[in-house]
């Protein structure tokens, strides 16, 4: 079984500084994770996956997660935050080769001026 | 590469109508998924097809929805005797098996029933 627990619903932050968007995941096996964007009235977009390669992972846009096993986490930070990463983030998990990925409750990121 | 493509982008319906929706898939890439996604969640798992076959089903996926592949290209989703509680936004997504379970979504097809 496999699940994704995103840890805030909603992060703020003012432009230039810093990212944090927080995720633990359950898998009964050794996962692939995923972080995707959406925006407003859109698709999702792949930021950045792990896939048992190397833990720091590095995706567009400027942002990178860490993989965690002892800690179960795979965090997405970004240094600096831009007025257009204002979006919705989905940590997604999948402990399979194909079919069926976990999404999470997503957190909306909100960047003010 | 065009990306995935979906049709209608939007669909509105009286409640009991039939609805379909069509995708097409990034050309070559032979999985094939439909997820749904109400406002405020995250998408969740309808089903999955490798080539035409249709490999995997969620228990979402009731007696009124049918998805097919017929020839392994494109992929359509009917809804039959719509419920108010099925609008949604409907994703389809594709993937090569060279990528595992790496998918990629097209802009999705709204459905509001009235």
């Amino acid at each position: 079984a496999q699940s994704v627990t995103q840890l805030d619903s909603h992060v703020s932050v003012s432009e230039g500084t810093p990212v944090l968007l927080r995720c633990n995941y359950s898998s009964s096996y050794s996962p692939s994770l995923f972080w995707y964007v959406q925006h407003p009235n859109k698709g999702l977009q792949l930021l950045l996956k792990y896939t048992s390669a190397a833990t720091l992972v590095k995706g567009i846009n400027g942002f990178e997660a860490e993989f965690k096993k002892s800690e179960t986490s795979f965090h997405l930070t970004k240094p600096s935050a831009h007025m257009s990463d204002a979006a919705e983030y989905f940590c997604v998990v999948s402990d399979t080769n194909a079919g069926k990925s976990t999404f999470g409750d997503g957190t909306t990121l909100t960047v003010k001026p | 590469d065009t990306g995935v493509s979906q049709d209608p982008r939007h669909k509105i319906t009286k409640r009991g109508q039939n609805v379909t929706f069509r995708c097409d898939p990034i050309s070559e890439h032979n999985r094939l998924y439909w997820y749904r996604q109400t406002l405020g969640q995250g998408p969740e798992f309808l089903t999955y097809f490798q080539n035409e076959a249709q490999l995997e089903k969620s228990r979402l996926l009731s007696d009124r929805f049918s998805a097919e592949r017929p020839k392994g290209s494109f992929s359509t989703l009917e809804i039959q005797r719509t419920e108010q509680g099925d609008s949604a936004m409907y994703l389809c997504a594709s993937s090569p098996t060279t990528e595992g379970n790496t998918i990629y979504f097209g802009e999705g097809s709204w459905l509001t029933v009235v």
